[in-house]
C-alpha cells in the first residue's frame, strides 16, 4: 500500500501567491523526495529532505519534515503558470534497498 | 545525455494479446523500476530490480513479469493483456535503491480493449 499521502488532492492559486503542500506517512524513513509531473510527461526530482534534517531550500522551493508526526510540507514561493504540475511525496524507508513508496499527488494549478 | 528511455510511447492492445515494454538506462546505474500510474492512485510498483541479476515484486505484480537483462536494460512483459492494465507506465532508475534520487521515463500509454 501506498506510504505517502499528499494533502490538498488538488490546489488552485494565483501567480504570485504562494503554495502548500502536504505529506503524511506511516513507517519511519531514511529520506523523503519530492517530485513534479507535468501533465503527460514522466517525474522529475525535486529535493531530497534525510530524515535528520528539518528543513531544506532549493531556489523558491522550501521543504520542511518532521519525524515525529511523520509529516512533510513542500512550500513553493511565487508561483508561476509553469509550476502547474502534479506533485508527489516518495519515502525511502530503513530498511535495505527498498525502492521508494509514491503517494497519491497533489495537482496545483497556477492561475496568470 | 538520453536517461532512461522507454518504448514504445504509446500501444494500443486487444484483450488477451501480449507485449514487452522496453526500458534503457544509460547512467550505470544499479537499480530500476516498474511503476504503473492510473487516474486517482499515484504511482503503484509493479516490480524492481535492485541490482542486475536480481528482481522483486512490488506492490501490483499480477499479470506481469520482467527481465533484468542486462545493467542498462530492464523489460516488463503483459503474457495476456486485460483491460484492468490500461494504464501509464513509468520505468526510473536510481543508483542504488532508495535513499538517492530516481530518474524517470517519458512513460509508455498503453491502452487493452
Amino acid at each position: 500500500s501506498q506510504q505517502g499521502e499528499e494533502d490538498p488532492q488538488a490546489l488552485s492559486i494565483q501567480e504570485g501567491e504562494n503554495a502548500t503542500m502536504n505529506c503524511s506517512y506511516k513507517t519511519s524513513i531514511n529520506n523523503l523526495q519530492w517530485y513534479r509531473q507535468n501533465s503527460g510527461r514522466g517525474l522529475v526530482h525535486l529535493i531530497l529532505i534525510r530524515s535528520n534534517e528539518r528543513e531544506k531550500h532549493s531556489g523558491r522551493l522550501r521543504v520542511t519534515l518532521d519525524t515525529s508526526k511523520k509529516s512533510s510540507s513542500l512550500l513553493i514561493t511565487a508561483s508561476r503558470a509553469a509550476d502547474t504540475a502534479s506533485y508527489f511525496c516518495a519515502t525511502a524507508s530503513n530498511s535495505g534497498n527498498t525502492p521508494l513508496v509514491f503517494g497519491k499527488g497533489t495537482r496545483l494549478s497556477v492561475i496568470a | 545525455n538520453a536517461g532512461v528511455t522507454q518504448t514504445p510511447k504509446f500501444q494500443v492492445l486487444k484483450t488477451g494479446q501480449s507485449m514487452t515494454l522496453q526500458c534503457a538506462q544509460d547512467m550505470n546505474h544499479n537499480s530500476m523500476y516498474w511503476y504503473r500510474q492510473d487516474p486517482g492512485m499515484g504511482l503503484r510498483l509493479i516490480y524492481y530490480s535492485a541490482s542486475e541479476g536480481t528482481t522483486d515484486k512490488g506492490e501490483v505484480p499480477n499479470g506481469y513479469n520482467v527481465s533484468r537483462l542486462n545493467k542498462r536494460e530492464f523489460s516488463l512483459r503483459l503474457e495476456s493483456a486485460a483491460p484492468s492494465q490500461t494504464s501509464v507506465y513509468f520505468c526510473a532508475s536510481s543508483l542504488q535503491g532508495a535513499p538517492t534520487e530516481a530518474f524517470f521515463g517519458q512513460g509508455t500509454r498503453l491502452t487493452v480493449v
